[in-house]
């Protein structure tokens, strides 16, 4: 079946960086694109990026735009999320999930599955 | 924007339960439903508005367009209590998600 876990997670002080990896099994990876989301008791869901199933693009939230990198290791069926700078704001869970689509490149923007998370604890 | 009401619901198992998801903005039919529980992810309940996902029970149903969408449940059952989001894909980048309505047992 399908499944996706993530790794990578901590506590990391302000300014550091962190690189968090969803490992993925039980589909064709490269088919799919993939994205990360976070949550917060106080802000909720909250989308931060994505790849294309090729890893030819990538979309991100405001909040993260400059400081996140997503990438693809489709040999490995590996994403991975790249943080730098991070603030104590960054803090919270993070899930990777799978795009619903794999009838194009172009991902659907609809998030099923979705990993379990990992938690992110940003903190001096 | 995604406004989510009410914030909380506190029903009974076999109830039917309406919930609302409202867009400042028209986004077509692009809106997902999306259930979560105590540690737990969310999971895909519905999407373009009334599709459902894959292995999702047919109680479960999607409508709405434009500006105004509404997930029922006909008949609540006791796994169904939970947090519900909405998402739109209409307006992207970003992806956005309401802020939830927690169905809760009375």
């Amino acid at each position: 079946q399908v499944k996706l876990v993530e790794s990578g997670g901590g506590v990391i002080q302000p300014g550091r960086s962190l690189r968090l990896s969803c490992e993925a099994s039980g589909f064709s990876f490269n088919r799919y694109g993939m994205h990360w989301v976070r949550q917060t008791p106080g802000k909720g869901l909250e989308w931060v990026a994505v790849t294309w199933s090729d890893g030819s693009n990538a979309e991100y939230g405001d909040s993260v735009k400059g400081r996140f990198t997503i990438s693809r290791d489709n040999s490995n069926n590996t994403v991975h999320l790249q943080m730098n700078n991070l603030r104590e704001e960054d803090t919270a869970m993070y899930y990777c999930a799978r795009d619903l689509g794999h009838a194009s490149t172009w991902p659907t923007n609809w998030l099923d599955p979705w990993g379990q998370g990992i938690l992110v604890t940003v903190s001096s | 924007v995604l406004t989510q009401s009410p914030a909380t619901l506190s029903l009974s198992p076999g109830e039917r339960v309406t919930l609302s998801c409202r867009a400042s903005q028209s986004i077509n039919h692009y809106l997902a439903w999306y259930q979560q529980k105590p540690g737990q992810a969310p999971r895909l309940l519905i999407y373009d508005a009334s599709k459902r996902a894959t292995g999702i029970p047919a109680r479960f149903s999607g409508s709405g367009s434009g500006t105004d969408f509404t997930l029922t449940i006909s008949s609540l059952e006791p796994e169904d209590f939970a947090v519900y989001y909405c998402q739109q894909r209409a307006t992207w980048p970003p992806l956005t998600f309401g802020g939830g309505t927690k169905v809760e047992i009375k």
